[in-house]
């Protein structure tokens, strides 16, 4: 069946310096996705979100980049800090139903 | 604190035993979705519910079940349990019965012994 998966399950990064998180998904239908931070012990944390119509959505020090061409979603961390250490999970909808969420990246920031 | 009230954090029992859940949404949200995670595994999709009917049915196995009250709180009821049980259980509550992000709980860890 279709699914969202991740590319890298681990990702180690200096403090100060970008990372990029990448997510691909095969249900080409989807038109809503979102990253979620996990931290250790707690539930998953919203992070952005961005809709099918959309190839670039920009939070705070966070971008999402999505390529339906590869269908392909990106979440870029700038000047990453040690705080942004956790699990980084893409999930994805299609017309608000069915919510997947891919097997998630640990993103390990070093001092 | 999201708004959406896990209880109890922590649960340990034997196997062959039931348990029960509990989730109380964030006020004014009508869905509720229970999510089991394995141990580095994936969030796996178990069931939700909208304003107490039954909406959506994932992985969740038969000697699994749940429900939402008319106060919107929920319940997660596993039975039988077997060591593979052993998980983190989310739940998490949206406004509505769609599934355009929701927010979730800070989950009971379920050690089945």
């Amino acid at each position: 069946g279709e699914s969202v998966g991740l590319h890298l399950p681990t990702l180690s990064v200096q403090e100060g310096d970008n990372s990029i998180i990448n997510c691909a998904y095969s249900n080409s239908a989807s038109d809503y996705f979102i990253w979620y931070k996990q931290e250790s012990g707690k539930g998953p944390q919203f992070i952005i979100d961005i809709r099918s119509n959309m190839d670039k959505r920009q939070g705070q020090r966070v971008t999402v980049l999505l390529n339906k061409t590869v269908k392909h979603l990106s979440l870029q961390i700038a000047a990453t800090q040690p705080g942004d250490s956790a699990v980084y999970f893409c999930a994805e909808s299609t017309s608000g139903r069915d919510m997947r969420f891919g097997a998630g990246t640990r993103l390990t920031v070093k001092p | 604190d999201s708004g959406v009230t896990q209880t109890p954090k922590h649960l340990i029992t034997a196997t062959g035993q039931r348990v029960t859940l509990r989730c109380s949404p964030r006020s004014g949200d009508l869905s509720v979705y229970w999510y089991q995670q394995s141990l580095d595994q994936g969030l796996q999709f178990l069931i939700q519910y909208y304003n107490g009917e039954e909406r959506a049915k994932g992985n969740i196995l038969e000697r699994f079940s749940a429900q939402q009250f008319p106060d919107l709180h929920s319940e997660l009821n596993l039975s039988s349990l077997e060591l593979g049980d052993s998980a983190l259980y989310f739940c998490a509550s949206s406004a509505i019965q769609l599934n355009y992000g929701y927010t979730f709980g800070s989950g009971t860890r379920l050690t089945v012994v």
